[in-house]
């Protein structure tokens, strides 16, 4: 596609439920990132995918959040048992690593905003 | 890991009146950028800059590898620069990046 898909771009839901969040990143990109950005604050790092390699989920806050990536390409963030400081705004970002001008340049998409009652 | 500042935290502008943004970090980076997010909370590329100096239209950035700070010019201000300018930096063979805390512009007409 021609930039990052992130869908739903809102998402309500209710304490103790789950949650999936979906980002689909340029075609060819080779790496593609979770963040989470709460009210007011900056970019916070969750979790790092890049090609076939295993994936760096050293910013996941808890064991409640998980994420794959299918075929190297869309990936799912799934947040169990929701709790209200799960509140935030998930953004979703792909680059290509490689060489030449590609330089790692990070794209980001809209992001879903998700609220938990 | 890496640190990274940026300054000032807020600002507040007059239309037509210039800025600038600096964003200092603790170590080499071989990647920088800086990012606009939009008051709807879009976050768009501005500029890949980890050394030297490039323009786009009104806004133009520098980035002094060797003594570990970027500057972001905006000339004058639109209405429409509000919102939140992020710097990212990478540093080593990480492919993660630092973002800063930000600098929250206000554009009034």
């Amino acid at each position: 596609g021609a930039g990052v898909s992130q869908s739903p771009s809102n998402k309500v839901t209710e304490k103790g439920k789950d949650v999936e969040l979906r980002c689909d990143p340029i075609s060819g990109h080779t790496a593609l990132y979770w963040y989470r950005q709460s009210l007011g604050q900056g970019l916070e790092f969750l979790i790092y995918f890049q090609g076939n390699s295993a994936p760096d989920k050293s910013g996941l806050p808890s064991d409640r959040f998980s994420a794959e990536r299918t075929g190297g390409s869309v990936s799912t963030l799934t947040i169990q048992r929701t709790q209200q400081e799960d509140s935030a705004v998930y953004l979703c970002a792909s680059s290509f690593l490689g060489g030449g001008k590609a330089k790692n340049i990070q794209y980001f998409g809209a992001g879903t905003r998700l609220s938990v009652l | 890991g890496i640190q990274v500042e940026q300054s000032p935290p807020d600002l507040i502008l007059q239309e037509g009146a210039n800025s600038t943004l600096r964003c200092n970090f603790s170590d080499s980076v071989n990647n920088l950028q800086w990012f606009h997010q939009n008051p709807w909370g879009q976050l768009i590329n501005l500029f890949y800059i980890p050394s030297g100096t490039k323009q786009n239209g009104r806004l133009s950035a520098t980035t002094v590898a060797t003594e570990r700070y970027s500057l972001l010019y905006i000339s004058s201000s639109q209405t429409t620069d509000s919102g939140v300018y992020f710097c990212a930096v990478r540093s080593g063979g990480s492919y993660i990046p630092t973002f800063g805390r930000g600098t929250s512009l206000i554009v009034h007409p």
